[in-house]
């Protein structure tokens, strides 16, 4: 079964950090490109960032760009999100998708950025 | 950045009613188009690729089609479990941006 598989959400502080991850199984991982989208409560949905299936590929959207470190380990069929210098507006839940079409995502992991 | 307008935000229909959403995109992206559907509490799900194609497993009365920069999703007669929010989706270039979403209730 093809899976995704989020985690590394939480409560942090503003200016704090955090890493997510997301786990991949039933597909060749590193044949596929990778998006991390958000949504904020109550909100639509948010393309944050892109990497190739190389990783030599990288894009963010503009609010993120310089806090935000997108990442793969293809040996390990993961993908990850470093978050630094989190502000009250990327609290969300991020989900994972494979390929630009986003036809595989995942269950989606929570991130709540408060005092 | 391209915009995607999506109309109209919200809707409501009965099941059997024939119901279409319209997606405009600010300026061409050829027909790099997906819709999703999202229900409460739940990951979005990949409906329509590329404008026009039914992705694997998506049933056959959900289909899309495309005018120029316009883009249209159409449900031909809706079931219970349609009812949900669905999205527009812009994959010619980054950053790949979304319609505001339209909420499908039930009338």
């Amino acid at each position: 079964e093809v899976q995704l598989v989020e985690s590394g959400g939480g409560l942090v502080q503003p200016g704090g950090s955090l890493r997510l991850s997301c786990a991949a199984s039933g597909f060749t991982f590193s044949n596929y490109e990778m998006n991390w989208v958000r949504q904020a409560p109550g909100k639509g949905l948010e393309w944050v960032s892109y990497i190739s299936s190389s990783g030599s590929t990288i894009y963010y959207v503009d609010s993120v760009k310089g806090r935000f470190t997108i990442s793969r380990d293809n040996a390990k069929n993961s993908l990850y999100l470093q978050m630094n210098s989190l502000r009250a507006e990327d609290s969300a839940v991020y989900y994972c998708a494979s390929t630009t079409r986003m036809d595989v995502w995942g269950q989606g992991t929570t991130v709540t950025v408060s005092s | 950045d391209i915009q995607m307008t999506q109309s109209p935000s919200s809707l409501s229909a009965s099941v059997g009613d024939r119901v279409t959403i319209t997606c405009r995109a600010s300026q061409s992206i050829s027909s790099y188009l997906n819709w999703y559907q999202q229900k409460p509490g739940k990951a979005p799900k990949l409906l329509i690729y590329a404008a026009s194609s039914l992705q694997s497993g998506v049933p056959s009365r959900f289909s899309g089609s495309r005018s120029g920069t316009d883009f249209t999703l159409t449900i031909s007669s809706l079931q219970p479990e349609d009812f949900a929010t669905y999205y527009c989706q812009q994959s010619s270039s980054t950053p790949y941006t979304f319609g505001q979403g339209t909420k499908l209730e039930i009338k």
